[in-house]
């Protein structure tokens, strides 16, 4: 069965360092998501992309965030300059683009990043 | 912003019997969503729900859609050990992309 990747499984970094966490959605899929879960609290919207370009952002993926699809598979989540409270788990997920459908979103494993 | 809190928040149950968990939001969703979430793991989609008093079910699991469009249930019959894990809930009011706002999670144990 298809599946969104998530690389790498966990991330540790300093803070202050530039991180890219990276997702190869299902490659049927032209909507992709990054959301993230801080331990112990619920799953929170990041950002959607479509059409190589961002749909939508939450009010917490300001402007140390960004998003990228270099190529065909990839999709890369950066975090410019990390702080303390980026440490999370970061989830991608992708969607279908059919109505009905672009509400199923499937999720990778996730990335867990900790800045220390 | 939305808010969606779960209830229980944990919940301890005996193998075989029935769960009951609901979701209610401060504003109205077009479509609900159940997920699950094994430890270290992404969340796995269960149930999909996109119209208010919908009933739907996969296998031993049981969701509804409100009437009132702000809350959502979810049902378990004969509970398994792999069923233990967090259930969240999530609503979405689609537009281009779709922004599912996550519920606050209902943690299931089961106990032999």
């Amino acid at each position: 069965e298809p599946e969104v990747t998530q690389t790498p499984s966990h991330q540790v970094t300093q803070m202050g360092q530039e991180v890219i966490l990276r997702c190869v959605p299902i490659s049927n899929h032209l909507y992709f998501y990054w959301y993230r879960q801080i331990l112990g609290q619920k799953v929170e919207f990041l950002v959607s992309f479509y059409n190589n370009e961002i749909s939508e952002k939450s009010e917490i993926f300001d402007d140390q965030f960004s998003v990228e699809r270099p190529d065909g598979s990839n999709f890369t989540l950066k975090i410019r300059s990390t702080k303390l409270e980026d440490s999370a788990m970061y989830f991608c997920a992708s969607s279908l683009k059919r109505q009905g459908l672009r509400e199923k979103l499937f999720f990778g494993s996730g990335t867990q990043l900790s800045v220390l | 912003g939305q808010q969606l809190n779960q209830s229980p928040q944990s919940m301890f149950i005996q193998e075989g019997e029935d769960v009951s968990m609901n979701c209610t939001s401060s504003s109205i969703f077009n479509t609900w969503l159940w997920y699950k979430q094994d430890p270290g793991e992404g969340p796995v989609l269960l149930i999909a729900l996109y119209k208010a008093g919908e009933l739907t079910s996969n296998g031993r699991l049981t969701a509804q859609f409100g009437i009132t469009r702000k809350d959502s249930f979810l049902n378990i019959s004969a509970s398994i050990p792999s069923d233990v894990g967090i259930y969240f809930c999530a609503g979405v009011n689609t537009g281009t992309a779709s922004k599912l706002t996550f519920g606050t999670g209902t943690r299931l144990q089961v106990t032999l």
